[in-house]
């Protein structure tokens, strides 16, 4: 069981816009700690999509983006692209164990319609 | 540029105890606020952080595999080590090294990552 919660999957037509939901709790995301996005294309390592809640690294398009509110968060994507069908990942840190606890979600597959 | 690449056996035995070795260039572990963590993902399954070792050789583990990860730096070789022991086929998973850096928010985030290594656990 994942501390931070995803929906296994979602979908979406191209040129659609689709959520990710990451769910925590006080401990986590409720505590104000960012989260943190990470897109799995098949049979590749993870890549960093979105940091510190809503900030895009260098590289990645504007169709991403990320929010935060309470003990949730979100990633949008919106003009769907078939190269968008990957595994997605949320991270944050998780203070109710010792020491700095990296955290993840259980991922969230999205496939491209 | 940075980059990481993680090495290692592919196969180990139960019991044994596993080595990874991650190499990195682009950066130096010795630069205040630098950090490396391993990570790993069982076959079809999600990512689970191992442990993180900071340029201050401070180190912190999953508190749940803590009692058998061990996690250590050579800066002159730009290197960091993960053991694990008694190693069970539970743990076949694919081993990432990835660069970790610190944000404002009071999270760690993965902004580099290695392709992985996988490691099968059998007999």
């Amino acid at each position: 069981q994942s501390v931070l919660t995803q929906p296994p999957s979602v979908s979406g037509a191209p040129g659609q816009r689709v959520t990710i939901s990451c769910t925590g709790s006080s401990s986590n995301i409720g505590a104000g700690y960012d989260v943190h996005w990470y897109q799995q294309l098949p049979g590749t390592a993870p890549k960093l999509l979105i940091y510190g809640n809503s900030n895009r690294p260098s590289g990645v398009p504007d169709r991403f983006s990320g929010s935060k509110s309470g003990t949730s968060a979100s990633l949008a994507i919106t003009g769907l692209q078939a190269e968008d069908e990957a595994d997605y990942y949320c991270q944050s840190y998780d203070s109710s164990l010792s020491g700095p606890h990296v955290v993840f979600g259980g991922g969230t597959k999205l496939t491209v319609l | 540029q940075v980059t990481l690449r993680e090495s290692g056996p592919a196969l180990v035995k139960p019991t044994q105890t596993l080595t990874l070795t991650c190499t990195f260039s682009g950066f130096s572990l010795s630069t205040s606020g630098m950090c490396v963590s391993w990570i790993r993902q069982p076959p079809g399954k999600a990512l689970e952080w191992l442990a993180l070792i900071d340029w201050d050789d401070d180190k912190y583990y999953s508190t749940s595999l803590k009692t058998r990860l061990t996690i250590s730096k050579d800066t002159s070789k730009n290197q960091v080590v993960l053991t694990m022991t008694n190693m069970d086929p539970v743990d076949t998973a694919t081993y990432y090294c990835a660069r970790t850096s610190y944000g404002s928010g009071s999270s760690y985030y993965f902004d580099y990552w290695g392709q992985g290594t996988l490691v099968t656990v059998s007999s």
